[in-house]
């Protein structure tokens, strides 16, 4: 089974860019979320997706960040416009929730590395 | 809201030795899972044990056990037979049960086995 795949892997910005990350959950997992992990720190949740739907984004700083999911499938995460302290890891994660939930384990991905200069 | 706390930044024991990672949680939920992470340099972060509030015995996965003390909030890992391989950060982390079930981390223990 594939995992959870994510692009790009590292990206550099000026302040004040825009950009954009991807990704694509493990096939058949509805539940899809994005954490922040600043250097030193444990990842924090930005949103969590169910389907297509958004089911939690109290942390999502939404004036620079936004997030979709459109065919409840892929999500893409962007940042318009990058500030020096959005330069973090970008992990995306997968859930199963056909099992019944007897698992709830969280799948990541490798994570895209952001700096922002 | 709930928070996770992991007083050791960092731990260091001779390969073959058992160490014991510490956790503590604060949550107003009754049901809800606790996990432990491990995440080495290449960021990818690897589910090592999880255990479920509501069983009272706890986890074990071959090396790796916990300690869960619900009414304590605490959640500790021992690794038995420590290993190169398992010089990495260690999170623990929490989740409730229920539809928004974002995981809760805490800010990590940096664990080097010495050879």
């Amino acid at each position: 089974e594939a995992g959870v795949a994510q692009s790009p892997r590292y990206k550099i910005i000026e302040k004040r860019q825009s950009v954009a990350f991807w990704c694509n959950p493990i096939s058949g997992h509805a539940t899809l979320y994005w954490y922040q992990q600043i250097l030193g720190q444990g990842p924090k949740l930005l949103i969590q997706f169910q389907n297509n739907g958004v089911v939690d984004d109290s942390q999502l700083p939404k004036d620079r960040f936004s997030a979709e999911r459109l065919k409840g499938v892929d999500s893409t995460l962007k940042i318009q416009p990058a500030k020096l302290e959005d330069s973090a890891v970008y992990l995306c994660a997968s859930l199963d929730r056909t099992s019944g939930g007897i698992y709830n384990e969280q799948f990541f991905g490798p994570g895209t590395r952001l700096t922002v200069l | 809201a709930q928070t996770v706390t992991q007083s050791q930044p960092e731990m260091s024991v001779q390969e073959a030795e058992t160490v014991t990672l510490s956790c503590t949680y604060d949550t107003s939920e009754s049901n809800y899972y606790l996990f432990w992470y491990k995440q080495p340099p290449s960021r990818q972060m690897i589910l090592v044990i999880r255990q479920e509030a509501y069983k009272q015995q706890n986890a074990t996965e071959n090396r790796f056990s916990v300690n869960f003390q619900k009414a304590a909030k605490s959640f500790s890992l021992k690794i038995s037979d420590s290993q190169l391989g398992d010089t990495a950060m260690y999170f623990c982390a929490f989740m409730p049960r229920g539809g928004a079930d974002g995981l809760t981390f805490g800010k990590g223990t940096h664990l080097i086995i010495q050879p």
